[in-house]
């Protein structure tokens, strides 16, 4: 599976939109980006995955770039409760198994 | 339809025991895998169960072992414990089919504390 660079840390205002980068300039044509999160003792909560082009649901939206090497997860309007450590990985369908990097902790401030 | 449970939630052992810890997957999903956390480490892939057969396996030694039941339940063993097994295990499952991307699915983990 591709390696994945994230910024070790960001913070955001409550209410406003956070943009979170994530970069997979090795990443193969038949990978996948996922994105997770995961609050303090949890285990990672799934949020979005995209192949190449651009998705949202009703968590946050997904940014692929055309040439696949970087995307970005939006968090429209970030709240409190948004405050965790999001993971980006690349991974082939049906690969069984997912690396994860260091994440990005998130912290949102009132 | 109930997530996946993980028990015990929390366990105390000393080194040179060893450990069972259990994982239920949401139901219809046919793939489990294992992760250990430690704040050092981060999120380590232990191995991935697929119908009753290990399909994936991570960088771990044999002291690390899991198994999977015909009904998808998995449990992972970990014997001759170490101080450096000490971890938050996370179980995750998916539904692992051909032609649905695989979304994890994960409990909230089992806290093994070794002394």
């Amino acid at each position: 599976d591709a390696k994945t660079t994230q910024p070790t840390s960001m913070d955001c205002a409550e209410g406003r939109a956070a943009n979170l980068p994530c970069n997979h300039s090795t990443i193969s044509g038949n990978e996948y980006v996922y994105w997770y999160r995961q609050i303090h003792s949890q285990g990672p909560q799934y949020i979005i995955h995209g192949l190449k082009n651009n998705e949202t649901n009703e968590m946050a939206s997904l940014i692929i770039t055309e040439d696949r090497k970087s995307s970005t997860l939006i968090l429209p309007h970030a709240t409190l409760r948004d405050t965790a450590v999001y993971y980006c990985i690349v991974r082939r369908h049906n690969a069984g198994k997912s690396t994860f990097g260091d994440g990005t902790t998130l912290t949102v401030k009132p | 339809k109930a997530g996946v449970t993980q028990t015990p939630r929390y366990l105390i052992k000393t080194r040179g025991q060893q450990v069972t810890l259990s994982c239920s997957p949401i139901s219809g999903h046919r793939s489990v895998s294992w992760y250990q956390q430690t704040p050092g480490q981060g999120l380590q892939f232990l191995f991935e169960y697929f119908s009753e057969t290990q399909r994936n396996k991570g960088n771990f030694p044999g002291r690390f072992s899991g198994r999977q039941f015909s009904n998808s339940r998995s449990e992972m063993n970990v014997s001759t414990l170490e101080l450096g097994d000490s971890a938050l295990y996370l179980c995750a499952s998916s539904l692992a089919r051909q032609e649905l991307n695989e979304k994890l699915f994960f409990g909230s983990g089992t806290q093994l504390s070794v002394l």
